[in-house]
């Protein structure tokens, strides 16, 4: 649902290790799943993004696995960087019609320790 | 190549001003747009959307109204700001049904700080 009113969890991961970053879905009904990062001060930016058919999602350092049982989603950075320092929200589509009404989910802040 | 712009990047106003934030897409066409808002440290908060010129959607009772003049163009205004009105405004823009569905592009972004 609405992400409005709650305050970022926190993430912290030592540079190097692997993240992983999870969110929880409201919508069974939704058919793709997006995850953005978003540095300070700027908007966010595109991903990964996987459809309802699949489980899981490869992209390049980053992995998306959804698990529809239990309307979990989860984002797996490998060998985090200090540029990966961001904060990440995954968002959801019901895939309908000509809106494509997005929601996203409350967020999470990524702290990568040198 | 698809871009989007938004205008002014950063703005302080009295309570009580009005308002009027800018974002402009190039380089796609009758693409849907959004305004967000997000407080500090916090999530995004869709404010409006619109499919089309003219047609726009609430998606929360506030004091801010918005517009689509022409097909690339959304504007955001308000005729008198609160304080509660401060955060960073994000436009974006995704494509029509047909496209790849879900992907939203945002905009850098607006601070606004209301005194």
């Amino acid at each position: 649902g609405e992400s409005v009113g709650l305050h970022l969890p926190t993430l912290s991961v030592q540079e190097g290790d692997n993240s992983i970053i999870n969110c929880a879905y409201s919508n069974s009904a939704s058919d793709y799943f997006i995850w953005y990062k978003q540095e300070s001060g700027k908007g966010p930016q595109f991903i990964i993004d996987i459809r309802s058919n699949m489980d899981k999602r490869q992209g390049q350092r980053v992995t998306v696995l959804l698990n529809k049982t239990v309307k979990h989603l989860s984002l797996q950075i490998a060998a985090t960087q200090p540029g990966d320092s961001a904060v990440y929200f995954c968002a959801e589509n019901p895939g309908s019609g000509g809106y494509q009404k997005v929601t996203f989910g409350t967020g999470t802040k990524l702290q990568v320790i040198p | 190549s698809q871009t989007i712009h938004q205008w002014p990047a950063t703005l302080v106003q009295p309570v009580g001003s009005p308002l009027s934030l800018e974002c402009t897409v190039e380089g796609t066409s009758n693409p849907n747009l959004y305004w967000y808002r997000q407080a500090a440290g916090r999530g995004l908060q869709l404010l409006f959307y619109s499919v089309g010129i003219g047609q726009i959607s609430s998606e929360v009772p506030q004091n801010l109204s918005a517009s689509r003049p022409q097909d690339r163009q959304f504007i955001l205004s308000s005729k008198k700001l609160l304080l509660s009105d401060s955060g960073f405004y994000l436009c974006a823009w995704s494509v029509l049904a047909g496209g790849p569905i879900g992907e939203q592009f945002f905009g850098p972004g607006t601070r606004l700080t209301v005194l």
